[in-house]
């Protein structure tokens, strides 16, 4: 069975410091791992997503990710956070060796950026 | 390039009456459709997806069901609607490719209270 948790319901950090959204996951096969956010009222937007191959994956909005196998985890990151980070993340999994076209998302976490 | 429509964008119905929700797609052929709905802003639940015209798998028992009557349509559908059926519903697309992860892409939303 696949699952995924994001452990901190919300995240703030103050504008141009280092932003981190944790998140962990649990499936059988290999992982596809993959960040959206959500503003107010709006459907998910896609970030970014690990396949295969580097461990350090780079997305839209300057986001990055980082798949560590050993600690089952995938967490978001950007250097310098702006006031327009402000949004819902969520982390989302599919297991490789899953035949159902659907991913799980984790329960979403509110990251908010003060001027 | 591919685009998901979703109406209507808000919905206000009493309880006990019917309700059909609308997605199309754009810009592709034979794509995985998803619904999610998602309460309190918070985490997404998986309602029901398709693979294909006619292929409806239902994740969660409950009094919604979903129809592909077309391709790139998606309805989602009740005969008598509860009070907990008040949600943000959000449709998404992904292809179907072997391998890549199958990277969703959601609609804009419908917003439905049901008093």
């Amino acid at each position: 069975a696949q699952s995924v948790a994001q452990p901190e319901d919300q995240v703030n950090v103050a504008e141009g410091n280092p932003l981190t959204v944790k998140c962990t996951y649990s499936v059988s096969g290999n992982p596809y791992l993959f960040w959206y956010v959500q503003y107010p009222n709006r459907g998910l937007q896609f970030l970014l997503k690990y396949i295969t191959g580097d461990n350090l994956v780079k997305g839209s909005y300057g986001f990055e990710a980082e798949f560590n196998k050993s600690q089952t985890s995938f967490h978001l990151k950007k250097p310098s956070a702006l006031v327009s980070d402000s949004a819902l993340y969520f982390c989302a999994v599919r297991d490789s060796y899953s035949s159902a076209s659907k991913i799980i998302f984790g329960s979403g976490t509110r990251l908010s950026i003060r001027p | 390039s591919q685009t998901i429509h979703q109406w209507p964008a808000t919905l206000v119905q009493p309880v006990g009456s019917p309700l059909s929700l609308e997605c199309t797609v754009e810009g592709t052929s034979n794509p995985n459709l998803y619904w999610y709905r998602q309460a309190a802003g918070r985490g997404l639940q998986l309602l029901f997806y398709s693979v294909g015209i006619g292929q409806i798998s239902s994740e969660v028992p409950q009094n919604l069901s979903a129809s592909r009557p077309q391709d790139r349509q998606f309805i989602l559908s009740s005969k008598k609607l509860l009070l907990s059926d008040s949600g943000f519903y959000l449709c998404a697309w992904s292809l179907q490719l072997f391998g890549t992860g199958e990277t969703q892409y959601f609609g804009p939303g419908t917003r439905l209270l049901v008093l």
